[in-house]
């Protein structure tokens, strides 16, 4: 069965120091993989992609990820943390499985200490 | 352009009410999508669409009608309010499946 796990429910961080949220999905299939912001009140914002081109992919706001077939991982980093960045992150696979297939993480959510 | 514009953003209605939560979008998307989120909790697909003329049912469709008479409109019906549907409602559009979707900022229904 397809899934996406994102192991931390919760992360708090301080400002300045390095984010890591953490995803990893189960398919025998190639997934398209995306990272999504969603701000209080706000519809979900695109960070980044990866559609099976470079497997470090850079977002927007100085986020990054890294796809690893291997580890079937798809983790979000950022080197220096803002307050801004406080929000609630999704992990998003899409496979071809005959058919596409979307599957949502249950999000994780991101605290920034001063 | 505008992207996906959902309305109204805020409504209350009481048990058994009906209303229709109105979503448009201007990239001449293809895919159209309607998703319902608790608090605290992820997304859950309600209905989603592939095209003009064509809808099918997501994850959890019971409750709700949607209809798809144009590429830009994709309205969610609710029929007969239940305190179960008080929620936060997205639509999403995206131009094929290998892309990402665009959402729009929300609609916060509450049924009381």
């Amino acid at each position: 069965a397809q899934s996406v796990t994102q192991l931390d429910s919760h992360v708090s961080v301080s400002e300045g120091t390095p984010v890591l949220l953490r995803c990893n999905y189960s398919s025998s299939y190639s997934p398209s993989l995306f990272w999504y912001v969603q701000h209080p009140n706000k519809g979900l914002q695109l960070l980044l992609k990866y559609t099976s081109a470079a497997t470090l992919v850079k977002g927007i706001n100085g986020f990054e990820a890294e796809f690893k077939k291997s580890e079937t991982s798809f983790h979000l980093t950022k080197p220096s943390a803002h307050m801004s960045d406080a929000a609630e992150y999704f992990c998003v696979v899409t496979l071809n499985t005959g058919g596409f297939k979307t599957i949502f993480g249950a999000g994780t959510r991101l605290f920034v200490k001063a | 352009n505008a992207g996906v514009t959902q309305t109204p953003k805020f409504r209350i209605l009481k048990i058994g009410q009906s209303m229709t939560l109105q979503c448009t979008q201007d990239m001449n998307h293809n895919y159209m999508y309607w998703y319902r989120q608790d608090p605290g909790m992820g997304l859950k697909l309600i209905y989603y669409s592939v095209g003009a003329g064509i809808t099918d049912k997501g994850e959890v469709p019971n409750g709700y009608n949607v209809s798809r008479s144009t590429t830009e409109d994709f309205p969610l019906r609710l029929e007969l309010a239940a305190p179960s549907q008080t929620s936060v409602y997205f639509c999403a559009s995206r131009l094929n499946q290998e892309q990402p979707q665009h959402f729009g900022d929300g609609t916060r229904l509450s049924i009381l």
